[in-house]
């Protein structure tokens, strides 16, 4: 199976500040033919379920602010949320699609108020 | 507006069994490959199941392999989970979520609001 993970398990940021996410696959998740990254990002927010905002690495799921952006390839992965607002502070989540049908989550990152 | 309800969670003993039902509504259902995910208390996700669009694939990790059987009714919109020999580390919020295709598996377009086994003597 390939493991995938985060990094830092919580981090606190200022409102309005950077807060960067990174997320490891203990293999590629590249695929040449198709030249696409099998990695989605989700957010959970406390006592909610997942939700979904990012795939094949950088594509923002529709609705999801731009202020949320994934970036990187092959092993090495990074979320990024530009300026962070009080409505953010979830917990975050990797999950690799490539090695289908066994998918794989990171470990999760929380995200809070400094 | 896509809508996934679980149930059947509860408390049972170690080595009973339960089933989990998950009601969709919102697209439709027969297009799409099903999944369940689960996530023990204060912990992270882990993946439990999948099943193809049309029923006849289905995967499942070692962890819960021989113990589990996801299904599907799309007569009905509805995916299950059949679960026996419940162990103590089964104990978890468990999800029920859309694939964004149809078939092994991709990433999790929506997600249920989960339904909670404690597997407890």
């Amino acid at each position: 199976d390939i493991v995938m993970t985060q990094s830092p398990d919580s981090l606190a940021v200022s409102l309005g500040e950077r807060a960067t996410i990174n997320c490891k696959s203990s293999q590629s998740v590249f695929y040449s033919s198709n030249k696409k990254n099998y990695l989605a990002w989700y957010q959970q927010k406390p006592g909610q379920s997942p939700k979904l905002l990012i795939y094949w690495a950088s594509t923002r799921e529709s609705g999801v602010p731009d202020r949320f952006s994934g970036s990187g390839s092959g092993t090495d992965f990074t979320l990024t949320i530009s300026s962070l607002q009080a409505e953010d502070v979830a917990v975050y989540y990797c999950q690799q699609y490539y090695d289908t049908p066994q998918l794989t989550f990171g470990g999760g990152t929380k995200v809070e108020i400094k | 507006q896509v809508h996934l309800v679980e149930s059947g969670g509860g408390v049972v003993q170690p080595g009973w069994s339960l089933r989990l039902s998950c009601a969709a509504s919102g697209f439709t259902f027969s297009s799409y490959s099903m999944h369940w995910v689960r996530q023990a208390p204060g912990k992270g996700l882990q993946w439990v199941a999948v099943i193809s669009s049309d029923g006849t694939k289905k995967y499942y990790p070692d962890s819960v392999k021989g113990r589990f059987t996801i299904s599907r009714d799309n007569a009905e919109n509805t995916l299950y989970l059949q679960m026996n020999s419940l162990r103590t580390e089964d104990t978890a919020m468990y999800y029920c979520a859309r694939d964004f295709s149809y078939g092994s598996g991709t990433y999790l377009l929506s997600w249920g609001r989960g339904t909670l086994v404690t597997v407890s003597s």
